[in-house]
């Protein structure tokens, strides 16, 4: 079956650093994309991993490992703006979604 | 600049008005697609189309219906729409439908089925 699993919420620091895990099990496998997706709004891409290892990219990375069906985004320095919802999303065909991890940046 | 529009941003209908909502793209792409989000759900595909004249169902087509006779555009039609489709509707599109390619989403349609 198709599945995607990651925290529903999670809750930091300004100016902290966080890390948002995300496991899968899907078939036709091909690259996992971060998105964000503020309250009432539209997702937006963040990043797409379809090797191994991190990708950085300003203040996120994005990791993947496919042995292990595991990814995880990392935010640095966290500001009051990237309280928002990161949906991790499977690069099946259909795209397979995960239900996302609501984050709250508290001061 | 390139987008996705979506019409109406809100909408609040009755049970068994037909309702369309509109989505239009800018950027020639070839793969449109509707998505649903529910609380707990995350967002489910409705409906697909992978260029003018084909469109697929998706996870939850019942209840809905679309139509792709131009490229840029992408409508979404509730015949008789239902309480239980009240829900944030996206419309999203991509170039070729690739499963590596980024999707690019429409603000979103919220939609109240009294």
């Amino acid at each position: 079956g198709q599945n995607i699993d990651q925290p529903t919420e999670m809750t930091a620091t300004e100016g902290a650093i966080v890390q948002i895990n995300c496991t899968y099990q899907t078939s036709g496998f091909n690259g996992l994309f971060w998105y964000q997706q503020h309250a009432g709004e539209a997702p937006t891409f963040l990043s797409y991993n379809v090797l191994d290892g991190l990708e950085e990219k300003g203040r996120f990375s994005s990791f993947l490992s496919r042995s292990k069906g595991y990814s995880y985004l990392l935010l640095k320095e966290l500001q009051m703006k990237d309280s928002a919802s990161y949906l991790c999303v499977s690069g099946n065909t259909p795209l397979v979604f995960g239900k996302g991890t609501r984050l709250s940046v508290i001061a | 600049e390139a987008q996705v529009t979506q019409n109406p941003r809100y909408l609040i209908t009755v049970t068994g008005k037909k309702l369309t909502v509109t989505c239009s793209q800018n950027m020639n792409h070839e793969y449109m697609s509707w998505y649903r989000q529910d609380p707990g759900l995350g967002l489910r595909q409705i409906y697909y189309s992978m260029n003018v004249e084909v469109t697929d169902k998706g996870d939850v087509p019942e209840g809905y219906k679309v139509s792709r006779k131009e490229k840029r555009n992408f409508p979404l039609i509730l015949e008789s729409p239902s309480p239980n489709q009240t829900s944030l509707y996206f419309c999203a599109s991509s170039l070729t439908g690739f499963s590596n390619e980024k999707l690019f989403f429409g603000s979103g349609t919220q939609l109240s089925v009294l």
